[in-house]
């Protein structure tokens, strides 16, 4: 079994719509990251948690909501979808600092 | 402002020879490197990382170089095989363990 699992692995929403991605990790780590990946724009970080009642902002939040309902679980909700959120979205945890993340396969939103 | 930067978006070496993946970064309070590798439709898989107090990890056929004066790492695979062709990203996190990703380099590997 994956140690980091993303649901939906596909979606396509209407512009407006409120969406939901769900992430789950086995490994027991604290620490949980969302990204996104835009072609030639690499991997930004949205929002990260470091427990279930540390969560920060990252690099481009705006628009975005997270929920870290459990350890090993952490939510990213768009609540009104825009064209422009449309993206691979990963889900990664670690350990602690310098550690490897492990990311999750992805999620590809469209937003039409 | 890009605190991590691959200016290469892509490059194509012969099968064999080696693959060198250049990164650059601008936050002096970095201490962790990483080299990630990407495949299409999958999410990214690490590397290899090295501390900011070496200059130098090797791991089989991958090996990072780390110039702290010139905020310059690098990585080198050697030799280079076809599983190699992949996207790699280079990332960096400093104290507050917000690890930071470039652009990415697509590596062609050539037969």
């Amino acid at each position: 079994d994956a140690d980091v699992t993303q649901t939906p692995r596909n979606r396509i929403t209407k512009t407006g719509k409120r969406i939901m991605l769900e992430c789950s990790q086995t490994k027991g780590h604290d620490r949980m990251y969302w990204y996104r990946q835009d072609p030639g724009l690499g991997l930004r970080l949205i929002y990260y948690s470091f427990d279930v009642k540390d969560i920060n902002k990252g690099e481009i939040s705006d628009g975005y909501s997270v929920s870290r309902q459990a350890q090993a679980k952490f939510s990213l909700s768009l609540e009104s979808a825009i064209p422009n959120q449309t993206a691979l979205y990963f889900c990664a945890t670690t350990e602690g600092p310098g550690n490897e993340q492990f990311f999750g396969p992805g999620t590809r939103l469209t937003v039409l | 402002d890009q605190q991590v930067k691959q200016n290469s978006p892509s490059l194509s070496v012969q099968e064999g020879r080696i693959s060198i993946l250049n990164c650059d970064y601008t936050n002096s309070m970095f201490d962790y490197f990483l080299w990630y590798k990407k495949y299409p439709a999958e999410g990214p898989t690490f590397l290899i990382s090295i501390s900011s107090i070496k200059d130098k990890n090797e791991d089989g056929r991958f090996t990072v170089f780390l110039n702290k004066s010139a905020k310059h790492l690098s990585l080198h695979i050697v030799p280079s095989q076809p599983g190699d062709s992949a996207v790699y990203f280079c990332a960096a996190s400093a104290w507050d363990d917000k690890i930071i990703f470039g652009k990415g380099t697509r590596l062609h590997i050539l037969p």
